[in-house]
Order: structure tokens, then sequence, then C-alpha cells
């Protein structure tokens, strides 16, 4: 049973640029959240897809914008990168109904962005 | 203020020791607490859920809830080097609101 998976694991970007991580949800999961976790720091909530459309918010600028597919998986999108978005980018899933409203999450080893 | 908060450590203990992680929170919402681990350069991982108050074990791990105090604890028992990683406290309302995660424990236990 394939648990999330995410790319890429690493990736060196410099201010300015634009960046697109993707997700593949747990196998029967179907809502993505993601996540940015900054050294020495908790995961801090971005957003969450379902049904191919952004479902809750976090704090988070405009700059930050998401996908998810008809196959559940879902792409973060990072414009106008700023060196202060260097961070461990994770992504979780859960399946909708059940223990889903624990909020009882999936999460994949993440994706590790450095803004130079 | 922040909504959750949980004290960064580092905690270092001996190999065997009882260990006690804690968390406070300020939003009365708040109705799942839950416990993650998190190894070096890893995703998190969950370790322990509980639904309001109440106490709840699985093997050497403990979670506690206070819901009138706001206070959560994890304890474990007998610790051992492979425990050593960090902790995340993460609360939630339920109904597919938000999770939200303390700083983390930062845990090493010394054989």
């Amino acid at each position: 049973d394939a648990g999330v998976t995410q790319s890429p694991t690493h990736l060196i970007k410099t201010r300015g640029q634009q960046v697109t991580l993707r997700c593949s949800p747990k196998s029967g999961h179907d809502t993505v959240s993601w996540y940015q976790q900054a050294l020495g720091q908790g995961p801090q909530f971005i957003f969450q897809y379902y049904e191919e459309e952004e479902r809750q918010r976090g704090n988070f600028p405009d700059r930050f914008s998401g996908h998810q597919f008809p196959n559940y998986s879902s792409e973060l999108n990072v414009n106008a990168l700023l060196l202060g978005d260097s961070a461990l980018y994770l992504c979780a899933s859960i399946k909708t109904g059940g223990e889903s409203l624990s909020g009882e999450l999936f999460f994949g080893e993440g994706s590790r962005l450095t803004v130079l | 203020q922040k909504e959750v908060e949980q004290d960064p450590g580092p905690l270092s203990v001996p190999e065997g020791a009882i260990v006690s992680l804690n968390c406070t929170y300020s939003n009365s919402a708040f109705q799942y607490f839950m416990w993650y681990r998190q190894y070096s350069r890893k995703g998190p991982e969950l370790l322990m859920y509980t639904y309001s108050s109440g106490n709840k074990e699985d093997g050497r791990f403990t979670a506690q809830v206070d819901k009138s105090s706001k206070y959560i604890s994890l304890f474990i028992r007998d610790s051992q080097p492979s425990d050593s990683a960090t902790y995340l406290c993460a609360m939630s309302a339920g109904g597919y609101q938000k999770v939200t995660f303390g700083t983390g424990t930062k845990l090493q236990v010394i054989p």
C-alpha cells in the first residue's frame, strides 16, 4: 500500500522564481492538505483540496496556489519566491469521512525548498 | 498569542526514563488532540490521538487531555534511543477543520 509520495525531495531556487511541488495521496484517500514547516517550527497549514476545489485556506498570501487533479493528486505552486519561503513543504492526505474527522493526517516525506 | 504552545526543548533523558511532553492551547473549539512523531528529515507520523478529555494508552505511550485547563500531555515510559525524535502536538476542531500544530519538542534518549 503506497503511502503519500512527494516530488521533488529537494530543490534550490532563486528569489523571484516560481516552483511547483507535487503530491500523490495515500491509496484510497481523496483529500490533500499542504503544510509549510520552517526549520525548528511546527507545520503551518497552507490549504486543503477536496473534489478538485480549495476547501480551506490558512494565512498564506496569494503567491501560494494549488490544484487537485481527478486522480486526487495535487500540486502546490509558489510564485515570486522569497527567502522566507525556504522550508520543508509537507503534503498530507486523508479519506473524507470516518477517521478523517479527527484530523488524522498521513504525511509524505516532504519537499525541501531552499531559496537563495 | 499562538493557538498552541509547546516547549521546543531540547529534552535529553537517559534510556529507561519516563518522558513527559506537554502543550497548552487557547482555542476552545479544539476537540481532537494528536501527537505526531517526526524523525530528522522525515515527515510527521501519527503516534496517538484522543477525542475530548481523558486518557489513552498504547504500549509505552499515554496521552492525556484536560480540556478544562486546555492542557495536553504525552508520557513515554521506558524510553528508548529509538524514541529520539521531535514530538509535535496537534489539534483540530474536527469536521475537516485544519489541524494546528505546536512547535515540536526535540527529544534525545541517551543510551
